[in-house]
C-alpha cells in the first residue's frame, strides 16, 4: 500500500526559531499533498493544501508567513513553522491522496513540535 | 460548508461486544466519499472502512461495517466482537474531490 513518511518525528525548538517538516510519499507521486495540525485529544485540522509546481492554498486563519509551504517535487512537501513561539506547538500531520479511484487519503506518522 | 458532526465525545463496550459510532454529515453533493479512521495511541491514521455515496450497500471490512443512509445523512461504524486493540480514537471523514474533512472524533474505550 502507499506510503507517507514524515521527518522529524519530533522536534524542540527555541521560541524565535524555525522548524522544517518534510513529508514524502514513498511509493507513488502526489501532486497535492494536505497538512494538518491536531491539538490534544481534538481532531485534525486542515491547513493548507500543498501543490506541486504552484503556491500552496491555505485555509482561512492560518497564517501564510508562519506556515510556509514547498512543494519541491512530487514526492516531497514540506512545512517552515517560521519564528516558532511556544503557541505553535502541537502534533502535525500531513497526507497524500491515493491514486486509486477511492479518494483515499494517505497519512504520515505526524510530526510533534514543542517550541520552548 | 461542509461538516462532519460526530455526537458521542466517548464510549465504552465491553470486549467481544459490539458497538456503534454516530456520524452525521452536511453536503449539498451528490457524489462524495465518506470513510471511518482510527487514531491509537500512537497517532497513525489508520483507515478503517471507506464508503462510495453512489453505492447504496453497506461497506463491509471483517468486524467493521457501517450504516450509510443517504437521505438522513448519516454514517454510523459498526465494531462487532471488539478487541482490546479497537481502543482508539475514531474520526468520521467526508470527501470530495481531495479535500477531507474530520468530525470531532469519538473515543472509544474497550473494557475487558
Amino acid at each position: 500500500g502507499a506510503v507517507v513518511s514524515q521527518h522529524p518525528s519530533w522536534v524542540i525548538c527555541k521560541s524565535g526559531t524555525s522548524v522544517k517538516i518534510e513529508c514524502r510519499s514513498l511509493d507513488f507521486q502526489a501532486t497535492t499533498m494536505f497538512w494538518y495540525r491536531q491539538f490534544p485529544k481534538q481532531s485534525l485540522m486542515l491547513m493548507a493544501t500543498s501543490n506541486e509546481g504552484s503556491k500552496a492554498t491555505y485555509e482561512q486563519g492560518v497564517e501564510k508567513d508562519k506556515f510556509l509551504i514547498n512543494h519541491a517535487s512530487l514526492t516531497l512537501s514540506t512545512l517552515t513553522v517560521t519564528s516558532a513561539h511556544p503557541e505553535d506547538s502541537s502534533f502535525y500531520i500531513c497526507s497524500a491522496p491515493g491514486t486509486g479511484s477511492y479518494n483515499e487519503q494517505f497519512f504520515g506518522p505526524g510530526t510533534r513540535l514543542t517550541v520552548l | 460548508a461542509q461538516t462532519v458532526t460526530q455526537s458521542q465525545p466517548e464510549m465504552s463496550v465491553q470486549e467481544a461486544e459490539t458497538v456503534t459510532l454516530s456520524c452525521t454529515y452536511d453536503t449539498s453533493e451528490s457524489d462524495y466519499y465518506l470513510f471511518w479512521y482510527k487514531q491509537p495511541p500512537s497517532r497513525q491514521m489508520i483507515l478503517v472502512i471507506r464508503q462510495e455515496a453512489y453505492k447504496q450497500q453497506n461497506a463491509t471490512e471483517n468486524r467493521f461495517s457501517v450504516n450509510f443512509q443517504k437521505a438522513a445523512k448519516s454514517f454510523s461504524l459498526k465494531i462487532s466482537d471488539s478487541q482490546l486493540g479497537d481502543a482508539a480514537m475514531y474520526f468520521c471523514a467526508y470527501t470530495r474531490d481531495d479535500k477531507i474533512i474530520f468530525g470531532k472524533g469519538t473515543r472509544l474505550h474497550i473494557l475487558p
